[in-house]
């Protein structure tokens, strides 16, 4: 079944490392994308890329840092440089983030503890 | 500035008492407005997806439905499986922005 694979589910850190999550998807789309979610807000938007060796910040990419090696690939590496790293983390994907005939596929999440 | 504001944060229902979930939004170029549902701990899912003022969707208990700057989700007879965070989103060119969400608890 097609689909997008986060890893780890559960992560914890200590204060100072860096922290690399997982996304993987199987949906050959072009365009993917990173959300943190924390509770009682709604999912905000750290990276995205809509091709293969390019990405661009979101509106809260500062202490993350992603690269698009491959079309299937996204992983977001949490720096120590991100103040407040704990929370619920979103990958998605979709077709094309260039047209409007869009639906977001989301994966599981991956929930970061700062220790 | 693209904004979705949606409400209310929380509603609590009897089983088969109907409502609406709101989504006010402000969009420089809508090019899609979606709707999905959230369970604790999960991804969100794909539920609806509107493009232009008039259009509805349903969707077994759930309909859909848009105008210019707002979007309701009407959710007739729930039960309590429909109990999740339902989040509204729009597309705006190349990015996906989201509400903060409604958290629905439908009690038997």
């Amino acid at each position: 079944d097609g689909g997008i694979t986060q890893s780890p589910k559960y992560l914890f850190r200590k204060e100072g490392q860096n922290v690399t999550l997982s996304c993987e998807q199987n949906l050959n789309h072009d365009a993917m994308y990173w959300y943190r979610q924390d509770p009682g807000q709604g999912l905000r938007l750290i990276y995205y890329s809509q091709i293969v060796n390019d990405f661009q910040k979101g509106d809260i990419a500062e202490g993350y840092s992603v690269s698009r090696e491959k079309k299937e690939s996204f992983p977001l590496t949490v720096t120590s440089a991100q103040k407040n790293p704990t929370a619920f983390y979103l990958c998605a994907s979709s077709i094309s983030g260039a047209t409007g005939a869009n639906v977001l596929t989301f994966g599981a999440g991956s929930r970061l503890t700062v220790l | 500035e693209d904004q979705v504001t949606q409400s209310p944060e929380a509603l609590r229902l009897q089983e088969g008492e109907s409502s609406s979930l709101n989504c006010s939004y402000t969009v420089s170029g809508l090019r899609g407005l979606f709707w999905y549902r959230q369970d604790p701990g999960k991804g969100p899912e794909f539920l609806f997806t509107l493009y232009s003022a008039g259009e509805e969707k349903e969707k077994e208990r759930l309909k859909a439905t848009l105008t210019k700057k707002e979007s309701f989700l009407h959710i007739t007879a729930p039960k309590p499986e429909d109990s999740a965070t339902y989040l509204c989103g729009l597309n705006n060119f190349n990015k996906f922005y989201f509400g903060s969400g409604t958290k629905l608890n439908v009690k038997p």
